[in-house]
């Protein structure tokens, strides 16, 4: 198993550019959810699914849309960046809403 | 909505010392509680985690977490850390909404 899997690494992204984050798990999980981590802020949740046809909107999540068209993908769509979304974004997924989730190696972000 | 209160942001510590650092969070009702740690360049990865029963739990390399309900805690405790524990420290809560601290980066001095 590769576990949850993300795309690319690191970008670097002019303002106004857009661009999709790729996340990919194979362990059947109905759940998955994307992250952005910010220094001394923690994990803000930005989107979630709960299964394939299924999202909705977590804490933070203006600047971004995603969908959800297999269990095993969960692309994160940035359609005009702004520094502000600048950050390290995670993603994650889960058997249960309750259960234990396991993240991905994260994709690096930089909007100048 | 619930939140997550981590209350040290950056602990400094040297080999051997013994480790506590402290979690707690503001939900009333029935919560899973995670400790995930984040070594440098690396993902998240669970160190423990309570869903019921003895309210002490044991981890990975020697981590332990205890559960107190009354004081809506659970902080985690290691008696002797190691140089290869530094790493950032972030505790999780989940009542069918999943909630991080905002994270405790450890150093240990070798």
């Amino acid at each position: 198993n590769a576990g949850v899997t993300q795309t690319p690494k690191f970008r670097i992204l002019k303002i106004g550019q857009s661009m999709t984050l790729q996340c990919a798990q194979d362990m059947n999980h109905n759940y998955m959810y994307w992250y952005r981590q910010d220094p001394g802020m923690g994990l803000k949740l930005i989107y979630y699914s709960v299964g394939a046809g299924i999202t909705d909107k977590g804490e933070v999540p203006n600047g971004y849309n995603v969908s959800r068209s297999t269990t095993e993908d969960f692309p994160l769509r940035l359609e005009l960046a702004a520094p502000s979304q600048t950050s390290v974004y995670f993603c994650a997924s889960t058997s249960g809403v309750m259960e234990t989730q396991y993240f991905g190696p994260g994709t690096r972000l930089l909007v100048l | 909505a619930q939140s997550v209160s981590q209350h040290n942001h950056h602990v400094i510590l040297s080999e051997a010392a013994s480790l506590e650092l402290g979690c707690n969070y503001s939900y009333g009702g029935t919560v899973n509680l995670f400790w995930y740690v984040q070594y440098p360049g690396q993902h998240l990865q669970l160190l423990l985690k309570y869903f019921s029963g003895d309210p002490l739990v044991k981890g990975i390399k020697g981590f332990e977490a205890e559960f107190i309900k009354s004081k809506f805690s659970f902080n985690l405790r290691k008696p002797s850390v190691q140089w290869s524990d530094t790493a950032e420290y972030f505790c999780a809560v989940n009542n069918n909404d999943m909630r991080f601290g905002a994270g405790t980066r450890l150093t240990v001095k070798p």
